[in-house]
């Protein structure tokens, strides 16, 4: 079975830092871009970051660039949400998420994990 | 990140055909595929249409996309009770280098 296991989340204060992971089972991992999406609370879906299969390429959203790195472990099967400086607004539930194609242009994310809950307070 | 634009809600009875409008830019719509999801709070999203109007397997065939220049809809026929949920849009953004995401729109079965 294809699947996304996240973990690492907590509760951090601001200016804090916190790693998420998401290992992936079931599939070829290192053939897939994945991405890292968030839903803050009573908000909707976010685009954080995303990484392509041999982590060469390497996107984040403004609102999180410069604080937060995406990497990948392909010999592990895991990818990985190092998040420094972190926010109040960062407080969201966060999913990894697969590509849904190995190559070519974006064309959604087809497998995605049940989420980590990070929150940011003092 | 810059958004799509999508209704907060839509509703329908049971049976109704309900659609759901996206709208974007030249920089994301207008130039890269759109996707949908289905996504009940505290789950896993689902994706439903993918390529402007492809379904994965196991999609029902009652789920349908379309885009037309800057916007794309999702249509929902033979509506049930099940298809309560959130439904977002997104595509790539090629001047953002990143997907965005519409804020979401809320559908529920009368």
């Amino acid at each position: 079975e294809v699947q996304l296991l996240e973990s690492g989340g907590g509760l951090v204060q601001p200016g804090g830092s916190l790693r998420l992971s998401c290992a992936g089972s079931g599939f070829t991992f290192s053939n897939y871009g994945m991405s890292w999406v968030r839903q803050a609370p009573g908000k909707g879906l976010e685009w954080v970051s995303g990484i392509g299969s041999g982590g060469a390429r390497i996107d984040y959203a403004d609102s999180v660039r410069g604080r937060f790195t995406i990497s990948r472990d392909n010999s592990k099967n895991t990818l990985y949400l190092q998040m420094n400086s972190l926010r109040a607004e960062d407080t969201a539930l966060y999913f990894c998420a697969r590509r849904r194609t190995m190559s070519g242009g974006f064309s959604g994310m087809d497998v995605w994990g049940q989420g980590t809950t990070v929150t940011v307070s003092s | 990140q810059s958004m799509l634009t999508q209704p907060p809600s839509a509703s329908g009875t049971p049976g109704q055909r309900v659609t759901i409008s996206c709208s974007g830019s030249s920089s994301n719509i207008g130039s890269h595929a759109v996707n949908w999801y289905q996504h009940l709070p505290g789950t896993a999203p689902k994706l439903l249409i993918y390529d402007n109007d492809q379904r994965p397997s196991g999609v029902p065939d009652r789920f349908s996309g379309s885009k037309s220049g800057t916007s794309a809809s999702l249509a929902i026929s033979g509506l049930q009770s099940e298809d309560e949920a959130d439904y977002y849009c997104a595509a790539w953004d090629g001047s953002l280098n990143g997907v965005v995401f519409g804020g979401g729109t809320k559908l529920t079965v009368l």
